[in-house]
C-alpha cells in the first residue's frame, strides 16, 4: 500500500509570508503527528492529530497550526515566516494513538529567506 | 518529557566491520523505534522494539525495557548502511534522540 505522501517537497518563502503543508497518511491510518527537524535543535514535535482533533501540541509558537480532514489527511500551517522556520518538517502517521509503529513521509524541506 | 541519549554520536567503520549504537532513555515508554535517515531525509523504520530482540538481514535490535535502554547491532557494514540512525520512544508522541552518523569506508 502507498506510503505517507507530503508535498510539497520543496519549498522557498520569503520572511513574513505564510505557508501550508500536507501530509497525507498510510490509508486506514488515522493518527498524524509532525515533527520539525533543524541541525541545531534536532527532531521535535509539533502536534498531533487524531480523528480531526488536535490531541497534542508541542512547545512551538502559535504560528504553527494544523488541522485534520474527515479522510485523515492534514495540513500544517506557519504564518508570518521567520529566517528560523527554516527546516525539515516530516509527516508520521500510525494507525492509533499510542504504542503503535509510525512511520514517516519524505518531508518537506522548507527554506525561509 | 522523556530524555532519549544515544551513543557514540559518530561512528566511523571500515567495511566488512560490526558495530553497536545505543539508546538510553529517562522512563518508561509504550514504543520504541530505530530510524535509518536517507540522504534525503525520509526517516526509514528499521524496528519497531518496545521490548526484546528482532532481526532484519544484518540488523538486529534489542531493547530492555526494564533497565531503559535499546541496543542496535550493525554486522558486515556496507557503505550503503551509512547515515544517521536514531533511536525514538513515545508516551504520545515520539522524543528522538541526538543520533548516530554512521560513516562505512570502502
Amino acid at each position: 500500500k502507498a506510503g505517507v505522501t507530503q508535498t510539497p517537497r520543496y519549498l522557498i518563502k520569503t520572511r513574513g509570508q505564510q505557508v501550508t503543508l500536507s501530509c497525507s497518511p498510510i490509508s486506514g491510518h488515522r493518527s498524524v503527528s509532525w515533527y520539525q527537524q533543524t541541525p541545531g535543535q534536532g527532531l521535535q514535535f509539533l502536534f498531533e492529530y487524531f480523528s480531526e482533533t488536535q490531541r497534542n501540541k508541542g512547545n512551538f509558537p502559535g504560528r504553527f497550526s494544523g488541522r485534520q480532514f474527515s479522510n485523515s489527511r492534514s495540513e500544517m500551517n506557519v504564518s508570518t515566516l521567520e529566517l528560523g522556520d527554516s527546516a525539515l518538517y516530516l509527516c508520521a502517521s500510525s494507525s492509533i494513538r499510542g504504542a503503535t509503529e509510525a512511520f514517516f513521509g519524505q518531508g518537506t524541506r522548507l527554506t525561509v529567506v | 518529557g522523556i530524555q532519549v541519549e544515544q551513543s557514540p554520536p559518530d561512528l566511523i567503520l571500515q567495511e566488512g566491520a560490526n558495530s553497536t549504537l545505543r539508546c538510553n532513555f529517562s522512563d518508561s515508554v509504550n514504543n520504541l523505534q530505530w530510524f535509518h535517515q536517507n540522504p534525503w531525509g525520509q526517516l526509514i523504520n528499521l524496528f519497531y522494539i518496545p521490548s526484546g530482540t528482532k532481526q532484519n538481514g544484518r540488523l538486529s535490535a534489542t531493547t530492555v525495557a526494564t533497565e531503559r535502554y535499546s541496543l542496535l547491532y550493525i554486522s558486515s557494514s556496507q557503505t550503503t548502511d551509512s547515515g544517521v540512525y536514531f533511536c525514538a520512544v513515545s508516551d504520545y508522541k515520539l522524543s528522538f534522540g541526538a543520533g548516530t552518523t554512521v560513516t562505512v569506508r570502502a
